[in-house]
């Protein structure tokens, strides 16, 4: 258990459905990320966030639209996603701040299938 | 740019015996901070150990411990004493320091290791 929580666990949805991936930390931290991983592929970082404020936008596609209301919570919008999205979404969050050494906590990520 | 490499797609070791992963990485910072992620099947990501770039000494967890080689831009990570539990997938990462605000976490492909009985 690493404090940081993943829901749904899995997810499968069709190409025009909307849904949504949620995290939640409650350690503290104030830097939130999402990565994908698929098969064969490293680690893609996707989205960072710093104290609410979205700081990356790693090229993702429109259609992937992420959401930090508040330090504590992360939220990935998908709408019209395509087969080629199916993949383990991982969310990770470290404290922020000047100077630290930090490492990332992860959440044990969201299985997402697109049929 | 920020990369980090891993050359070994898989490795496989003897259970009680010993395996090296390596992790090559670039970057034209000064200080930055090195780690070794597990990855089981389970999907959960848990960090192993932790190099800050600063310190000259090698890190090391119990069984887990690594050969950081600055210069060279080199940081595999040394398990002794292999257990079954220790098959996952392994993932070296960077994180840079930019003069007090840090970068983001970048990681390599990953290595498969495998523990024979």
């Amino acid at each position: 258990e690493t404090g940081v929580t993943q829901t749904p666990r899995h997810l499968v949805m069709g190409m025009t459905n909307k849904k949504s991936l949620k995290c939640e930390q409650h350690l503290g931290h104030n830097a939130m990320y999402w990565y994908k991983q698929s098969a064969k592929k490293p680690l893609e970082l996707m989205f960072v966030y710093n104290f609410k404020e979205q700081t990356e936008n790693n090229s993702v596609p429109s259609r992937f639209s992420p959401e930090c209301p508040n330090s504590s919570h992360l939220f990935l919008h998908l709408h019209t996603l395509q087969p080629e999205d199916s993949a383990l979404y991982l969310c990770a969050s470290r404290p922020s701040y000047l100077g630290g050494t930090t490492e990332a906590f992860f959440g044990q990520g969201t299985r997402l299938t697109v049929v | 740019a920020q990369t980090v490499t891993q050359s070994q797609p898989e490795m496989s070791v003897q259970e009680a015996e010993t395996v090296t992963l390596s992790c090559t990485y670039d970057t034209s910072e000064s200080d930055y901070y090195l780690f070794w992620y597990k990855q089981p099947p389970s999907r959960q990501m848990i960090l192993v150990i932790r190099q800050e770039a600063y310190k000259q000494q090698n890190a090391t967890e119990n069984r887990f411990s690594v050969n950081f080689q600055k210069a060279a831009k080199s940081f595999s990570l040394k398990i002794s004493d292999s257990q079954l539990g220790d098959a996952a997938m392994y993932f070296c990462a960077s994180l840079m320091n930019y003069g007090g605000s840090q970068g983001n976490l970048i990681f390599g492909k990953g290595t498969k290791l495998s523990v024979k009985p």
